[in-house]
């Protein structure tokens, strides 16, 4: 079964608005990543949060991690045309391993 | 660096056909895995290699299925016969580090195989 899920499944926006995607997994993490893929294209990591840390950014990404609630949040904000892509979590979970489980993805459309 | 090297980039092939998928990881990088995309089943882990030895193979759904990495520049992934419930988009990916803390993955553009 999938370890992370990620809400929602589809969104669509206007250039220069925000953008939130969250992502839910199931058991204890090492730390959690956030990819984005192109069309057609390969998956590019975008971030990585360790499971001691709360909040990490990165350019126009912020991430969120709540290990209480075992959810995370990935934040894009001032959006452009180009963040166009699908956006995916992937949990290193403690009982896989190091494994990295990906989720299902979100798939943000940003209108110009 | 080239980045992750995958070919082919589209493979369409008739049901029972062996196809041959290959990857270059990136120099230096010790781990490499081969993942499955599906809109069905998402990104599946297929298989990872640890300094060219595999170590988890769970994922490969059966035996029809085998991977190989004779050496530290070059992997393979077979499906020998072929269905047409394979097709699908096939990852290669390599990392430096693994297990506790796993690290980033560098990912290949991808195989997109179609099997009639």
């Amino acid at each position: 079964s999938q370890q992370g899920e990620e809400d929602p499944q589809a969104l669509s926006i206007q250039e220069g608005e925000n953008a939130t995607m969250n992502c839910s997994y199931k058991t204890s993490i090492n730390n959690l990543q956030w990819y984005r893929q192109n069309s057609g294209r390969g998956l590019v990591h975008l971030i990585l949060i360790r499971s001691n840390e709360r909040e990490k950014h990165s350019g126009r990404l912020r991430v969120t991690l709540d290990t209480s609630k075992k959810s995370s949040s990935l934040l894009i904000t001032a959006s452009r045309a180009a963040d166009t892509a699908s956006y995916f979590c992937a949990t290193d979970a403690r009982a896989q391993g190091g494994k990295l489980i990906f989720g299902q993805g979100t798939e943000l459309s940003v209108k110009p | 660096d080239a980045g992750v090297i995958q070919s082919p980039r589209h493979e369409v092939t008739e049901m029972g056909q062996e196809v041959t998928l290959r990857c270059k990881p990136i120099s230096g990088h010790d781990y490499l895995f081969w993942y499955r995309q599906t809109m069905m089943r998402g990104l599946e882990l297929l298989i990872y290699f640890n300094n060219n030895v595999p170590i988890d193979d769970s994922g490969m759904p059966e035996d029809r299925f085998s991977a190989k990495m004779p050496n530290a520049s070059f992997s393979t992934l077979k499906i020998q016969p072929s269905e047409p419930r394979d097709s699908a988009v096939y990852f290669c990916a390599s990392s430096f580090s693994f297990g506790v803390n796993t690290g980033e993955l560098f990912f290949g553009e991808g195989s997109r195989l179609t099997v009639l």
